[in-house]
C-alpha cells in the first residue's frame, strides 16, 4: 500500500523568508512524486513531479522540491515567499508501473504574512 | 498545455433532481479520467475511476446508482449525481491522465437544497 504524510497542517512564514511545506511518503517499488496547489474554490494546480533523474525539481512559480530517497521524503520549497503563494499544498505519490491511483496527502495551508 | 475543463462551475438544485458535471480535456486525449469529493478544509476523496470506453471503477463506499459515470471519449468524461439530497452538497473535482500526471478541473460546486 502506499501513502503520504503532511506533518503540518498550516504553515506560517513572513513574505520574503524562504519556506517549506514537508511530504513523507511510502511505496513499495519506485515512486512517483507530485505536488499540487489548490486557490479557494478552485481545483488543484499541477506545481512540480519527480519522476527519475535529478533529486532537485524545479516546478511553476519558482517552486521546487527536493526527493531525499533514504528520508523517504519530498519537501516542497521556495527560497523567497509571496503573499499570493497562501493557498492549500497537496502532495501526492504513486508507484513505478503499469497504471496506479495516485494517493494524496491532507494537504497543509500556506500562509504567508505581509 | 494540459488544460482540464469543468462545466458548470456552480450549480443549485433541488432535492430529488438530477445534475450532470461535465470533465473535459482540452487539449490531450485521456484514457483514464478521475472523480473526486472535496469536504470543507478536507483531502480530496476518490470517488471512482473512468476510463474511455468501459465501466468505471468505483471506490469503496461510492453508491454507482447514484453518481453515474460516462466516459463516452478519450476528451469527455461526465458524472450525473441522480435523485440528489443535501448530504451531496460538495465541491466535485475531475482530473484526467496524461503524461504520468493528474491535470486537475477547476471544480463544481453543488448545493442541494
Amino acid at each position: 500500500a502506499q501513502s503520504v504524510a503532511q506533518p503540518e497542517d498550516q504553515v506560517n512564514v513572513a513574505e520574503g523568508n524562504p519556506l517549506t511545506v514537508k511530504c513523507t511518503y511510502s511505496v513499495s517499488g519506485n515512486p512517483y512524486l507530485f505536488w499540487y496547489v489548490q486557490y479557494p474554490n478552485r481545483g488543484l494546480q499541477f506545481l512540480l513531479k519527480y519522476i527519475t533523474g535529478d533529486n532537485l525539481v524545479k516546478g511553476s512559480y519558482g517552486f521546487e522540491a527536493e526527493f531525499n530517497k533514504s528520508q523517504t521524503s519530498f519537501h516542497l520549497k521556495k527560497p523567497s515567499a509571496l503573499v499570493s503563494d497562501s493557498a492549500l499544498y497537496f502532495c501526492a505519490v504513486r508507484e513505478e508501473g503499469g497504471y496506479q491511483k495516485v494517493t494524496f496527502g491532507t494537504g497543509t495551508k500556506l500562509q504567508v504574512i505581509p | 498545455g494540459a488544460v482540464v475543463s469543468q462545466h458548470p462551475s456552480r450549480v443549485i438544485c433541488k432535492s430529488g433532481t438530477s445534475v450532470k458535471i461535465e470533465c473535459r480535456s482540452l487539449d490531450f486525449q485521456a484514457t483514464t479520467m478521475f472523480w473526486y469529493r472535496q469536504f470543507p478544509k478536507k483531502s480530496l476523496m476518490l470517488m471512482a475511476t473512468s476510463n474511455e470506453g468501459s465501466k468505471a471503477t468505483y471506490e469503496q463506499g461510492v453508491e454507482k446508482d447514484k453518481f453515474l459515470i460516462n466516459h463516452a471519449s478519450l476528451t469527455l468524461s461526465t458524472l450525473t449525481v441522480t435523485s440528489a439530497h443535501p448530504e451531496d452538497s460538495s465541491f466535485y473535482i475531475c482530473s484526467a491522465m496524461g503524461s504520468d500526471t493528474q491535470y486537475f478541473g477547476p471544480g463544481t460546486r453543488l448545493t442541494v437544497l
